[in-house]
């Protein structure tokens, strides 16, 4: 699966837009860009994902820049609660490749 | 609908000691991935089973470990003679299908602490 890079930590104020920016400038093809955070340890929480359209959900909106080689997710009014390690990933589209490898992803703080 | 279910959230091991570690799939899910997160630390893949076969353990250690996932019932993660360094958070995910177009959704996690 392609690497993927993210800054370590942002910061955001409340009500704001969040942006947090992903490189995979090794991506292939067949591999997906998928969006998880977790919050305090708790199990991840699936965000969106997409291959090469620009994706959006109740959650946020995943930007694929026209090359794929990187990415930002869009949370448009970030709460207290979306304070949170966000993580980037791609996955190989086709069969026997399940697994998600997760990087060192993004601690994002929401301050009031 | 529920989400996937993990069960116990909390298990104390005393060195030596076997681990059992449950996880109930979302209904209509047949495919289950298992995660270890060691403390301070990103998740890392272990194994990858649907019904009744592993498909992929790249990621499991290859002594002590060991993970199924029968016709009827949770999958499980067996951990045997458990050592200090297997204190972890464990967390279980089910996808309705195969690849990278299912999205994975994982459970609460079993937080395992070895004495």
């Amino acid at each position: 699966d392609a690497k993927t890079t993210q800054p370590p930590s942002m910061d955001c104020a409340e009500g704001r837009a969040a942006n947090l920016p992903c490189n995979h400038s090794t991506i292939s093809g067949n591999e997906y860009v998928y969006w998880y955070r977790q919050i305090h340890s708790q199990g991840p929480q699936y965000i969106i994902h997409g291959l090469k359209n620009n994706e959006t959900n109740e959650m946020a909106s995943l930007i694929i820049t026209e090359d794929r080689k990187s990415s930002t997710l869009i949370l448009p009014h970030a709460t207290l609660r979306d304070t949170a390690v966000y993580y980037c990933i791609v996955r190989v589209l086709y069969t026997n490749a399940g697994k998600s490898t997760f990087g060192d992803g993004t601690t994002l703080t929401v301050k009031p | 609908n529920a989400g996937v279910m993990q069960n116990p959230r909390h298990l104390v091991r005393r060195r030596g000691q076997e681990a059992r570690l449950r996880c109930s799939p979302m209904k209509g899910h047949s495919h289950v991935y298992w995660y270890r997160q060691l403390p301070e630390e990103g998740l890392k893949f272990m194994v990858y089973l649907q019904k009744e076969n592993i498909i992929d353990e790249s990621g499991m250690p290859k002594e002590r470990f060991s993970a199924e996932f029968p016709k009827e019932g949770p999958s499980i993660l067996r951990i045997q003679q458990v050592v200090r360094g297997d204190s972890a958070a464990y967390f279980c995910a089910s996808s309705p299908g195969q690849g990278a177009s299912y999205e994975q959704y994982f459970g609460p996690g079993t937080r395992l602490t070895v004495t």
